[in-house]
């Protein structure tokens, strides 16, 4: 079983829109979660973490995190045709300091203008 | 920023060949990971280090072997490659366990015929 679930599987939104992206653990060890947006070509890049219930703000990106369900959001307002890339939720699990990241399915968004 | 390099970029092979796919971090990292890509799977985590001569094996590694040479050098090896190593693979880095950013480096593409 998959033990991080990425929704939607792909995501269109218009330029200047909201893009949100769902990702749930089956793991009660994975309570530390990070995003990654990989650019086509590129290797993927941490956008944030967020390891404490709620929210997180960073700009335009906000992450919420509720730890009783395993749920993490994230939210990209105003997005930009920049924006457009697959979007990765990673957990690592909270038992053991090893720095080992599980990595879901990805998300690919298209922003158009 | 972390600076990760990857080489070779592409790589073609037959059945059976061997292959070795080599990664450099020159910001003093500790950790570092062996990822493959594939479309609906994400990225998965093949072999990865703590430090030079240290090895833990990671959730996909059947098939592949790796060594950690330096702090700064890991390397991924294939030693009878087969068309399901057909695949793009990534090298990342981080400075410490479960808190640290991890930073990717461009992907070697391997194609197994």
């Amino acid at each position: 079983q998959q033990k991080v679930q990425q929704s939607p599987e792909s995501l269109s939104v218009p330029e200047g829109g909201m893009a949100s992206f769902n990702c749930t653990s089956s793991d009660r060890n994975f309570q530390y979660f990070w995003w990654y947006r990989q650019h086509s070509g590129e290797g993927p890049k941490a956008l944030m973490s967020i390891f404490s219930d709620g929210d997180k703000k960073e700009g335009r990106f906000t992450a919420h995190l509720n730890k009783a369900s395993l749920h993490v959001s994230l939210h990209i307002r105003d997005s930009q045709p920049s924006d457009s890339a697959l979007y990765f939720c990673a957990a690592s699990d909270t038992g053991a300091n090893t720095g080992k990241l599980t990595f879901g399915h990805g998300t690919i968004l298209r922003v158009h203008p | 920023e972390a600076a990760v390099t990857q080489s070779p970029r592409n790589k073609v092979t037959v059945t059976g060949g061997n292959v070795t796919l080599s990664c450099r971090q020159t910001n003093s990292h500790n950790y570092m990971y062996w990822y493959r890509q594939d479309t609906g799977h994400g990225l998965r985590l093949i072999h990865y280090s703590y430090g030079a001569g240290n090895l833990q094996i990671g959730d996909v590694p059947d098939g592949y072997k790796a060594t950690r040479t330096t702090q700064e050098d890991f390397f991924l090896l294939l030693e009878l490659a087969s068309p399901s190593q057909t695949s793009l693979y990534f090298c990342a880095s981080s400075d410490q366990g479960n808190y640290a950013e991890q930073f990717f480096g461009p992907g070697t593409r391997l194609t197994v015929l």
